[in-house]
């Protein structure tokens, strides 16, 4: 089984804080993404990325990064958190090559901004 | 814009019978679509896939019915379950790579 692992299931932080998410997988997938989950918005997707030391913005980067720097871990950043980052995010990884495959998600970390 | 729709923000169903849950998508390029569940406080998890070269996909309980002329995908349950109570995310590719999700639709199976 896929073992996606999310460091913090609640996390809260101050605004202007540097945050940080971590993600781990123990697949060996080659892609991995970050969603945030909104009531009314479903998931929508912030950064993901094709292999190690690479990335592409989603839909919705902004006062957003990420970090990959081995194939296993996928770290999002708020790079100074506001009150409108409040959310669910969930992390989620893929087999690149065996088409057909869904992603297999983390169970999120609840992020409060206060 | 939204790409991938579902317009019924929530379904109630009593048990036994047969649940629908639908889904519209607008862009022609996606060809492949999924159905996710998500308890509260979990991640989703896989339900059941088709690709765009089917019309209907079945496993179990679960099935998915595609109608490309439409664009629209449906997910029926039957007969449905009080663990099937969750929310329910469509999601769409276009390669299988990325995935665009629906806003969700949460279902309630009432005893």
């Amino acid at each position: 089984d896929v073992k996606v692992t999310q460091s913090s299931r609640y996390l809260v932080k101050r605004t202007g804080e540097k945050v940080f998410l971590e993600c781990v997988q123990d697949m060996d997938h080659e892609n991995m993404f970050w969603y945030r989950q909104d009531p009314g918005l479903g998931l929508r997707l912030i950064y993901f990325s094709y292999d190690v030391k690479m990335k592409e913005k989603g839909d919705i980067p902004e006062g957003y990064s990420v970090s990959r720097e081995k194939k296993e871990r996928f770290s999002l950043i708020l790079e100074s958190a506001s009150t409108n980052q409040t959310s669910m995010y969930l992390c989620a990884s893929h087999s690149r090559d065996r088409a057909g495959q869904p992603q297999h998600f983390g169970d999120g970390t609840r992020l409060s901004i206060l | 814009d939204q790409q991938v729709k579902q317009n019924s923000p929530s379904l109630s169903v009593q048990e036994g019978r047969i649940s629908i849950l639908n889904c519209d998508y607008t862009n022609s390029m996606f060809d492949y679509f999924l159905w996710y569940k998500k308890y509260p406080a979990e991640g989703p998890t896989f339900l059941i896939s088709i690709s765009s070269i089917k019309d209907k996909n079945e496993d179990g309980r679960f099935t998915v019915f595609l109608n490309k002329s439409a664009k629209h995908l449906s997910l029926h349950i039957v007969p449905s379950q009080p663990g099937d109570s969750a929310v329910y995310f469509c999601a769409a590719s276009p390669g299988a790579q990325k995935l665009v999700f629906g806003q969700g639709t949460r279902l309630t199976i009432n005893p």
